[in-house]
């Protein structure tokens, strides 16, 4: 079955960049979609079809696909952005999740 | 508003049955596959099953794959998760989400209900 790897945990200072990676065999062949799950609530969709952000995302969240590895940034890094982060593609006929990132804005 | 609810978590023995709902308010329900997604506590968010607009193609989980069956009504703007043979490990808070495509292949989940909790428990 495909396999979607994150980083566990990723810190960036406030104002700074962050970048999260979601690593999967040949994944730029795919459409990759981001979410992000603060805690007790259900996650949003930030990212989707690699790089497209949803109405009300800000400009600050942006994404990008490329062979083995998937980014979504986060610049200029606010309070608010701390959160889980889970890229998910399909394949084979099933819908796959990343491991999670958990962001930390320092 | 567009909405997605979600009821009829409890707790159940291992080996029992459950029935989840999810009600869906604020736009054309038939026009959108739909999805369960669960997440145990603690940890990550696992894909369930995925069911097209007309109910006509439904896919699954290797871990739930004959066990679990996902249904909807469109005159009811309603999605179904039958659970059969439960086990410990079903134990998640379960989410419905709203497909941005109507079918197959899958795209992003746009909308997301607040979860129903499931706890497999004896």
């Amino acid at each position: 079955s495909y396999e979607l790897t994150q980083p566990l945990s990723v810190s960036v200072a406030l104002g700074q960049t962050a970048r999260i990676t979601c690593g999967g065999n040949n994944i730029g062949s795919k459409n990759v979609h981001w979410y992000q799950q603060k805690p007790g609530q259900a996650p949003v969709l930030v990212i989707y079809r690699d790089s497209n952000r949803p109405s009300g995302i800000p400009e600050r969240f942006s994404g990008s696909n490329s062979g083995n590895t998937a980014t979504l940034t986060i610049s200029r890094a606010q309070a608010g952005d701390e959160a889980d982060y889970y890229c998910q593609v399909w394949d084979s006929s099933t819908d796959v999740f990343g491991t999670g990132t958990k962001v930390t804005v320092l | 508003e567009v909405q997605l609810v979600e009821s009829g978590g409890v707790v159940v023995q291992p080996g029992g049955s459950l029935r989840l709902s999810c009600a869906a308010s604020g736009f054309t329900f038939d026009d959108y596959a739909m999805h369960w997604v669960r997440q145990a506590p603690g940890k990550g968010l696992e894909w369930v099953s995925l069911i097209s607009w007309d109910g006509g193609s439904t896919y699954y989980a290797d871990s739930v794959k004959g066990r679990f069956t996902i249904s909807r009504d469109n005159s009811k703007n309603s999605l179904y998760l039958q659970m059969n043979s439960l086990r410990a490990e079903d134990t998640a808070l379960y989410y419905c989400a709203k497909d941005q495509q109507l079918a197959p292949p899958s795209d992003a989940f746009d909308i997301w209900g607040q979860g129903t909790m499931v706890t497999v428990s004896s």
